[in-house]
């Protein structure tokens, strides 16, 4: 199966500072990859479709310039979470779903605090 | 649109015992189903899949889920339940040509000796 890494696995950040996360495929090119937030004792909820080579596209209520995805290469997309704020403290989740075979890998996540 | 119901927000089973988790989906044809098991603070595992075929589907860890089309469900089952399966279990949909999964809300499993 595929394998996903996500960095880092944790963070905490100051409150109008930028965090970058990071979404690699290791075994497999990615076309195509999803971002996910997960608030506490809650389900996943997708935020974006990183597709590569090409803008994200974002789910509604999600906003665009407040989580930026780039994924410039076949391996790697990035979630910048900009100008955070406390309501911005969630776990963020990728994955990936190699092709052929529909079924979605995990990162491990990233656990964002915003203080 | 598709989605996906738990009804069971929080099951409590003792080790060895069986247990089930419910998981009805809303979808007009036939969806790709799947459950995922989360330890705290991790990503999410695939237990199992189901695409088409035995209705009857085997994943890992000893799990089976059930899919009902008559029922609109994909129920997960264990036999015997070890104090190391207590996790949020998550079943999630996906209709052919969508390459989102939905989520249903989770269903977080306690052990108790």
């Amino acid at each position: 199966g595929a394998v996903v890494s996500q960095h880092p696995s944790w963070v905490i950040c100051k409150s109008g500072t930028s965090v970058k996360i990071e979404c690699r495929s290791l075994d497999f090119q990615a076309t195509t990859m999803f971002w996910y937030r997960q608030f506490p004792k809650q389900s996943l909820m997708l935020m974006a479709t990183s597709n590569e080579g090409s803008k994200a596209t974002y789910e509604q209520g999600v906003e665009k310039d407040k989580f930026l995805i780039n994924h410039a290469s076949l391996t790697l997309s990035t979630l910048t979470v900009t100008s955070a704020h406390p309501e911005d403290s969630s776990f963020y989740i990728c994955s990936v779903s190699p092709p052929g075979l529909y079924g979605y890998t995990f990162g491990s996540g990233t656990r964002l605090t915003v203080v | 649109a598709q989605s996906v119901t738990q009804p069971d927000i929080h099951i409590t089973v003792s080790e060895g015992a069986s247990l089930e988790l419910r998981c009805n989906y809303s979808y007009g044809a036939t969806p790709y189903l799947f459950w995922y098991v989360q330890s705290p603070g991790q990503g999410l595992q695939l237990l199992l899949k189901y695409f088409s075929g035995d209705t009857l589907v085997q994943g890992i860890k000893g799990f089976e889920a059930e899919f009902k089309r008559s029922q609109s469900s994909f129920n997960l089952r264990k036999p015997s339940v070890h104090w190391s399966d207590a996790a949020e279990y998550f079943c999630a949909v996906v209709s052919f040509g969508n390459e989102k999964l939905t989520f249903g809300t989770g269903t977080r499993l306690t052990i108790i000796p």
